[in-house]
């Protein structure tokens, strides 16, 4: 069973800063596997990033996502406003098909 | 494009089963997985399980033995059952679409939702 772990667990920044996030697994796992949400409170998860790299439909090119093997990267690089919110990664293993989801990191306003 | 409206109670009494069903609109409910994913307060995200038309299906283990899912094509509807709820339960519910078969590992299409409060 893969578990991910994310880092830091609180991220304060201002706006028009750069927010890098972290997200860990426990074993080496595909790129193709790895995504990345932003969960914003009353509202539904949103996907940003899938296959590692690869920007969801809509998602703004200021979200990029980057690693491989065990250390993935979420980066925003200039944040706005509507970006201050809660960051999961996700994994997907095949072996049984299972979904699994970081903790989180909370990016708020410094 | 593609929605999901959720339906179901806010408020089960423990021991009971919780329901909830999901509903597709704007397209097809043919050819993706249909998730459900909760969230208790102060919490992260937690996999519940998934079904695909076919009626074929997987959980979180840790869930295993008290879900059960159904898919309904001709209302474009999936649900979700859990029973034997308890306070640990009491979460936000959430139904989603996977498109693991096209080789996209992650839920792009969310439902808005609904909070399931487990208490007498």
């Amino acid at each position: 069973e893969i578990v991910l772990t994310q880092s830091p667990g609180t991220l304060s920044l201002s706006p028009g800063e750069r927010a890098t996030l972290s997200c860990r697994a426990s074993q080496s796992v595909d790129r193709s596997d790895l995504a990345w949400y932003q969960h914003k409170p009353g509202q539904a998860p949103r996907v940003l990033i899938y296959d590692t790299s690869s920007r969801a439909t809509d998602i703004p090119d200021r979200f990029s996502g980057s690693g491989s093997g065990t250390d993935f990267t979420l980066t925003i690089s200039r944040l706005e406003p509507e970006d201050f919110a809660v960051y999961y990664c996700q994994h997907y293993g095949d072996s049984p098909p299972t979904f699994t989801f970081g903790p989180g990191t909370k990016v708020d306003i410094k | 494009q593609v929605q999901l409206q959720q339906s179901g109670p806010g408020l089960v009494k423990p021991s009971e089963t919780l329901s909830l069903i999901c509903t597709v609109s704007g397209g097809s409910i043919g050819g993706y997985y249909w998730n459900w994913i909760r969230q208790s307060a102060g919490k992260g995200l937690e996999w519940i399980g998934r079904i695909y038309i076919s009626g074929t299906t997987h959980s979180n283990p840790s869930l295993k033995s008290r879900v059960t899912m159904s898919v309904d094509t001709s209302k474009s509807q999936f649900s979700l059952k859990l029973n034997f709820v308890t306070a640990a339960d009491t979460a936000t519910y959430y139904c989603a679409r996977d498109r693991s078969g096209y080789f996209y590992y992650a839920m792009d299409v969310w439902g808005q939702g609904t909070t399931v409060t487990v208490s007498s």
